[in-house]
């Protein structure tokens, strides 16, 4: 089945507690984002890659990292996570960048930094 | 029923009726548009597309209206059915290979 899933769904956290959220698209998409879901804010994007070792920030890149050494995986990396990095993560992926195809999403991880 | 984008953040309509939900985009150069389903506790499902040079497509069930002059897409939804229920947001392409995406508006189905 083609699917983007990340790993884990739920994740409770302490500030400062180094974290990665996996994802992993099974349809050779070359393109990858990151989002972040927030009540009253919508989807706002976090990073996303056009390929393989091609990253790019979004809208709200701080306190992100990215990286994107093979074409199926997009780790989302919280080097020091904080409080007000509480929200539920969505990673995507489309066949060839957004001026041609939908975004194809993930179930989400919704992520607590207490 | 038709609600208008942030404004009217929810909307309620009977099973079998029509649902009309509005969204206002803001970059007139945008020339890509989605509109996507999110049910509780899942992530955004495909519904439709459209591009700037069209101002009307249909699929099953569904038809994407695009009013470039006043920059608004509309998605209506035929005979609405109880799993219709859930948040639609429209997603716009501005610029580059970055969408953005509205707050969204809830649908619910009343048996």
């Amino acid at each position: 089945e083609a699917q983007v899933t990340q790993n884990p769904r739920y994740l409770i956290t302490v500030t400062g507690k180094k974290l990665t959220v996996t994802c992993s698209q099974n349809m050779n998409h070359e393109y990858m984002s990151w989002y972040r879901q927030d009540p009253g804010l919508g989807l706002r994007q976090i990073y996303y890659s056009m390929n393989v070792e091609v990253t790019d920030k979004g809208d709200v890149p701080e306190g992100y990292k990215v990286s994107r050494k093979e074409k199926r995986n997009f780790p989302l990396i919280l080097e020091s996570p904080s409080p007000n990095q509480t929200s539920l993560y969505f990673c995507a992926s489309s066949l060839a960048g957004v001026l041609n195809s939908p975004l194809h999403f993930g179930n989400g991880t919704r992520l607590t930094v207490t | 029923g038709e609600s208008v984008g942030l404004h009217l953040p929810t909307l309620s309509v009977q099973e079998g009726d029509n649902s009309i939900i509005n969204c206002a985009y803001s970059n007139s150069a945008s020339d890509y548009f989605i509109w996507y389903k999110q049910e509780s506790g899942k992530g955004p499902q495909f519904i439709i597309d459209i591009r700037s040079n069209m101002d009307k497509r249909q699929g099953q069930r569904v038809t994407v209206l695009l009013n470039k002059t006043v920059k608004h897409l509309s998605l209506q939804i035929a005979a609405t059915q109880p799993g219709d229920s859930a948040v639609y947001f429209c997603a716009e392409n501005r610029s580059g290979n970055q969408f953005y995406f509205g707050t969204g508006t809830s649908l619910t189905v009343i048996p």
